[in-house]
């Protein structure tokens, strides 16, 4: 059963405007969220994180939000551009001494110019 | 060179056939890691080594065996693979462990005939 569901397999938006990435998930447990991008025929990168302290952490033209009743996140791209285009994954664990990070499916970006 | 460099970019083998998987990092960090992503499937943790020493097998079959000489490089050796182990694998490193914070290579993309 997957734990970590990102449910839209692609998003296509235009140069400037926002992206909205969902993430959803299943296990209470995890306390710790990530996002990584990957651009083809590279590894993924890591972009950007939110504890389950927050509800909100801002970097630049991305910001995440967690929605910890919902089991929700999201990751705004604001403003998008061309080079935003990846697959992005949603990622969490649960602390600790957990290694484990689970991952979503991902979900291609594509920013049009 | 910087960052997690992977060696072979692509492999193709036969069943009976016997390759290693390179992974090298030049970042200093502690821990060690083998993903694998599957077709249309999320990517699973394999192994984590920190310092050199196994902390983590993720039931993978004997099929698939990792060795670790060093903090800077993982290799994971392959014999007798199934059509099924088809898939990008994917090296990570971390500056400690537990750590979600991981910086990938650019993976080996491994077909099995």
């Amino acid at each position: 059963d997957q734990q970590v569901k990102q449910n839209s397999p692609s998003l296509s938006v235009q140069e400037g405007r926002i992206s909205i990435l969902n993430c959803d998930y299943t296990n209470s447990m995890f306390d710790y969220f990530l996002w990584y991008k990957k651009y083809p025929a590279e590894g993924p990168t890591f972009l950007i994180s939110i504890s389950s302290i927050k509800d909100k952490n801002e970097d630049g033209r991305f910001t995440v939000f967690l929605n910890k009743s919902a089991k929700h996140l999201s990751l705004h791209i604001v403003p998008s551009q061309p080079g935003d285009s990846a697959v992005y994954f949603c990622a969490a664990s649960s602390g600790g001494s957990n290694y484990k990070l689970t991952f979503g499916k991902g979900t291609l970006l594509t920013v049009n110019p | 060179e910087t960052g997690v460099t992977q060696t072979p970019r692509h492999l193709v083998m036969g069943m009976t056939n016997k390759k290693s998987l390179k992974c090298e990092q030049h970042l200093g960090h502690n821990a060690m890691y083998w993903y694998k992503q599957s077709a249309k499937k999320p990517l699973e943790l394999m192994f984590v080594y920190s310092l050199e020493e196994r902390v983590e097998n993720n039931s993978v079959p004997s099929r698939f065996s990792p060795e670790c000489p060093n903090s800077s490089h993982l290799f994971l050796h392959l014999h007798t693979l199934q059509p099924e182990d088809s898939a990008l694998y994917l090296c990570a490193s971390s500056l400690t462990v537990p750590n979600e914070k991981l910086f990938f290579g650019s993976g080996t993309q491994l077909s099995v005939l």
